[in-house]
């Protein structure tokens, strides 16, 4: 079974460009997490979604993040307009049913803003 | 949030020898995984363990969810476990909370 694709793999862009990130979720998991890994930070939770509605975006840094989840098969991520501190990996990860299941994990996007 | 403390932060060991990574929660959680992070970055998944003990391979896992603390046991180490290991923690199903992780360097 394919596990969490996420894409681009690597994405190297300026400053001030727009950034988006895609994410497909596993086949039959309803719920969708967006992580950002930094060295200073390590890894934190920046949005989850349930049935594709976005619960709790406490996470997202600024205004200049947003997330979408338009179907069950399809998330992204967008950085507008991108700054040098937003460089980092950036993991999807999504799980079946609400609780009391394991999340897994995309192979991560790196992001690097010049 | 969730206080997740990992020790030791990092570990270096000969090839074939046994380890034990810990990891502290500050309160009770439904959920716990450990991750182990390869040196290309990939977040493999080793164990879904809230409570209880698993095994797979020379990797085994126990979780003593009263005390709050889990424990990863590796034997035999080889090379390819270096990297880093992850404990995650979740109470509600919605926010999990990663340790700073253990940094593993198994040496010929």
């Amino acid at each position: 079974d394919a596990g969490v694709i996420q894409s681009p793999r690597h994405e190297v862009t300026e400053m001030g460009q727009e950034v988006t990130l895609r994410c497909k979720p596993i086949s039959g998991h309803n719920s969708l997490f967006w992580y950002r890994q930094t060295m200073m930070r390590g890894l934190e939770l920046l949005i989850y979604f349930n049935n594709n509605v976005p619960i709790d975006d406490s996470g997202m840094p600024e205004d200049r993040f947003s997330a979408k989840m338009p179907n069950a098969s399809f998330s992204t991520l967008k950085i507008q307009p991108s700054e040098p501190r937003d460089s980092a990996v950036y993991f999807c990860a999504s799980r079946h049913g609400q609780n009391n299941q394991p999340q897994h994990f995309g192979d991560g996007t790196r992001l690097s803003i010049l | 949030g969730i206080q997740v403390e990992q020790s030791p932060p990092d570990l270096i060991l000969q090839e074939g020898a046994n380890s034990t990574l810990r990891c502290n929660f500050s309160d009770s959680v439904n959920n716990l995984q450990w991750f182990h992070q390869n040196p290309w970055g990939q977040l493999i998944n080793l164990f879904y363990i809230p409570s209880g003990t698993k095994q797979n391979g020379r990797l085994s896992a126990t979780t003593v969810a009263t005390e709050r603390y889990s424990l990863l046991y590796i034997s035999s180490s080889q090379t390819t476990d270096s990297g880093v290991y992850f404990c995650a923690v979740d109470r509600a199903g919605n926010q999990f909370y990663f340790g700073t992780g253990t940094s593993l360097t198994v040496i010929p």
